[in-house]
């Protein structure tokens, strides 16, 4: 058990760049979430996978957001067109489907600075 | 929908004292889990425990200890003889199944200093 793994750490890029995160989940897990969690708040729900399946997305997560899992495994969040209001801490997670309501394993994060 | 409020936003204390943070959350779902996690400084987050909505009997984990009331919609996180190291954000959060997601709903936190 390695943990979950998120790349880049930090990411400082320019408002109206594109930018991509990357997060490789437990191996055996196939429940993937990714969460936003801005200072002085806790982390909130943005997307969820089931193997390469997107089931849920929240409202929070706008049109230029997109969030990618193929085969199953890693799991990508692309922002298009950062905004300042994107700057914020970016955390995946992962569980086991079965049995239910599994813990959920934090990575790291990713912080996104727009300048 | 789900809720989850917790008060205390800060709450420092001296080593060895005892502390209790508060969490209350609202859902209409009969079926639903509770969790904590611990936050440190260095960012990721822990899990401490998860708790079901039809088990209300009390935990005990070493200094760490829960006390869950559905009468009060409450989960409570008592930890005993605090240490430096306990410092950091907690973080109470609800799951319920609808959808099929299981994704957390956070409170906002409670940053605990433990000061020597």
């Amino acid at each position: 058990d390695t943990g979950v793994s998120q790349n880049p750490r930090h990411k400082i890029t320019k408002r109206g760049q594109n930018v991509t995160f990357r997060c490789d989940p437990i191996s055996e897990h196939n429940r993937l979430y990714w969460y936003r969690q801005t200072l002085g708040q806790g982390p909130e729900f943005l997307t969820y996978f089931q193997n390469e399946a997107q089931l849920e997305k929240s409202r929070l997560l706008s049109d230029r957001f997109s969030a990618e899992r193929p085969k199953g495994s890693f799991s990508t969040l692309e922002i298009q067109r950062t905004e300042q209001g994107d700057s914020a801490m970016y955390l995946c997670a992962s569980s086991n489907r079965d049995p239910t309501f599994q813990p959920q394993h934090f990575g790291d994060g990713t912080r996104l600075s727009i300048l | 929908a789900q809720k989850v409020t917790q008060a205390q936003t800060e709450i420092s204390v001296v080593e060895k004292e005892d502390v209790t943070l508060d969490c209350v959350y609202e859902t209409r779902d009969t079926t639903y889990y509770l969790f904590w996690y611990k936050q440190p400084p260095s960012g990721e987050l822990v899990f401490l425990i998860r708790r079901n909505s039809f088990d209300e009997q009390n935990e005990i984990s070493g200094r760490y200890s829960w006390n869950f009331q559905k009468s009060t919609s409450s989960f409570n996180f008592t930890i005993t003889a605090s240490q430096v190291v306990d410092s950091a954000v907690y973080f109470c959060a609800l799951s319920v199944s609808q959808g099929g997601s299981e994704k957390l709903v956070f409170g906002k936190g409670t940053k605990l200093t433990v000061n020597p």
